[in-house]
């Protein structure tokens, strides 16, 4: 079974760092991983998608990276902002859209 | 405006009662899915359907009913079955392998 953790659980930063957040996944068989960011009492919103046959997507000031082999993506943002203050979640799809398994969270804090 | 409507956004049942949570999708997308998210914990599948008048169960789905009448509909029951249903739900769909996109979701609080 499909087990994704997220490390670490929360982070605090000041304003202008690069900073990276972990997803590992137990299972390297996978469709697609995603990574979405989720602000108190909202719904997720969709930041970047990664298929199996892809190394790393960029939007902006994000940059996700995919390792199948040893199971792990990373998801790094450049010249962080108090607006990037949120949950960043992962999830993936390792059952052709049948079931997304998603990681716990990363609560990220940008300090002005 | 293309997206996902869930409704309502807050809920309140009483011990013992049925509520239907609403979730419409003007995407045109196949696939539907519900989640519920608890303080914490990441999100876990409860249903989802690929097509419409299918769906399946996910890893939480006892106490819980679903129907997929209308491509565009995909409505969640939350029955007086489910011992522990005060969480924030939400809705999700997809065209198979491709991205995710979510409501706003209904937060349901049992009295």
């Amino acid at each position: 079974k499909q087990e994704v953790t997220q490390i670490p659980a929360a982070l605090s930063v000041p304003e202008g760092e690069n900073l990276v957040l972990n997803c590992s996944f137990t299972d390297s068989a996978i469709y697609n991983l995603q990574w979405f960011r989720q602000d108190p009492g909202k719904g997720l919103t969709s930041l970047l998608l990664i298929q199996s046959s892809q190394r790393e997507q960029t939007s902006g000031r994000l940059n996700a990276s995919l390792d199948k082999s040893s199971g792990r993506s990373t998801l790094y943002i450049a010249a962080s902002q108090p607006g990037d203050s949120a949950t960043y979640l992962c999830a993936v799809n390792s059952n052709y859209g049948q079931n997304f398994v998603f990681g716990p969270g990363t609560r990220l804090s940008v300090l002005p | 405006d293309g997206g996902i409507t869930q409704s309502p956004k807050y809920l309140f049942r009483k011990e013992g009662q049925n509520v239907t949570l609403s979730c419409e999708q003007n995407l045109n997308h196949d696939a539907m899915y519900w989640y519920r998210q608890d303080p914490g914990q990441g999100l876990r599948l409860i249903y989802y359907s690929q097509i419409v008048n299918d769906f399946q169960k996910g890893d939480i789905a006892e106490g819980y009913s679903v129907s997929r009448e209308k491509k565009e509909s995909f409505p969640l029951t939350v029955t007086s079955a489910q011992k522990n249903p005060t969480a924030f739900y939400l809705c999700a769909s997809s065209m198979k392998t491709n991205e995710q996109f979510f409501g706003p979701g209904t937060r349901l609080t049992v009295l």
